[in-house]
């Protein structure tokens, strides 16, 4: 079956760094997208990656490693603005978008 | 990135009525349009994918005479909850894909049914 874990809840300091991780298992790969997504709002994009490094992108920064399965997003200067959950999408082999339960990311001052 | 809007923000229904919840791709022609369902504390669930002029593809477990997509045009597609009960309600958010980079969807800011 196919599979995206990622940690349920984060907490972080303002001003601090935070890394979310996430693992997937899919039916093939056609890139992985990191969304964003505040309490009773719709997902807004973060990023994609579709080949193995880092992508930067201002405080957030985007990492996959293809042969591990493995992505994880950065986030550099942590604002309170930051507190949302964050969501790791890969499309597999048919293009459809399989979807994480999102990390909880909470920002404490 | 692509504009899209929906309507209505949110509704309150009773239960046993039906509710249409459009989407519209407000700058681009969107080939494929995608919605999705959101329970709270949950991540989306993918319901249907519809394409223009075809048949909409549901998702195991959906049921496609309760959740009617009609995609008319490269511009609009509509959601129909027939028959709401209160286990229907929910955020609903659709999204769109085109040509566009990276295969990226565009996602609405989402329809709060809820059904009394």
């Amino acid at each position: 079956g196919q599979n995206i874990d990622q940690p349920t809840e984060m907490t972080a300091t303002e001003g601090a760094i935070v890394q979310i991780n996430c693992t997937y298992q899919t039916s093939g790969f056609n890139g992985l997208f990191w969304y964003q997504q505040h309490a009773g709002e719709a997902p807004t994009f973060l990023s994609y990656n579709v080949l193995d490094g880092l992508e930067e992108k201002g405080r957030f920064s985007s990492f996959l490693s293809r042969s591990k399965g493995y992505s994880y997003l950065l986030l550099k200067e942590l604002q309170m603005k930051d507190s949302a959950s964050y969501l790791c999408a890969v499309m597999d082999s048919n293009y459809q978008l399989i979807w994480g339960a999102g990390t909880k990311l909470i920002i404490k001052p | 990135g692509a504009v899209v809007s929906q309507h209505p923000s949110w509704v309150i229904c009773k239960s046993g009525t039906s509710v249409k919840i459009e989407c519209r791709s407000l700058d681009f022609q969107a080939t494929t349009m995608f919605w999705y369902r959101q329970f709270p504390k949950q991540s989306l669930m993918l319901m249907a994918t519809s394409n223009e002029g075809s048949k909409a593809t549901y998702e195991q477990g959906v049921e496609k005479d309760k959740f009617l997509i009609n995609h008319a045009s490269l511009t609009l597609s509509t959601l129909t909850v027939t028959s709401a009960h209160p286990e229907d309600s929910s955020f609903y958010i659709c999204s769109v894909s085109g040509d566009r980079d990276h295969n990226e969807q565009f996602f609405g800011p989402g329809t709060r049914l809820t059904v009394l």
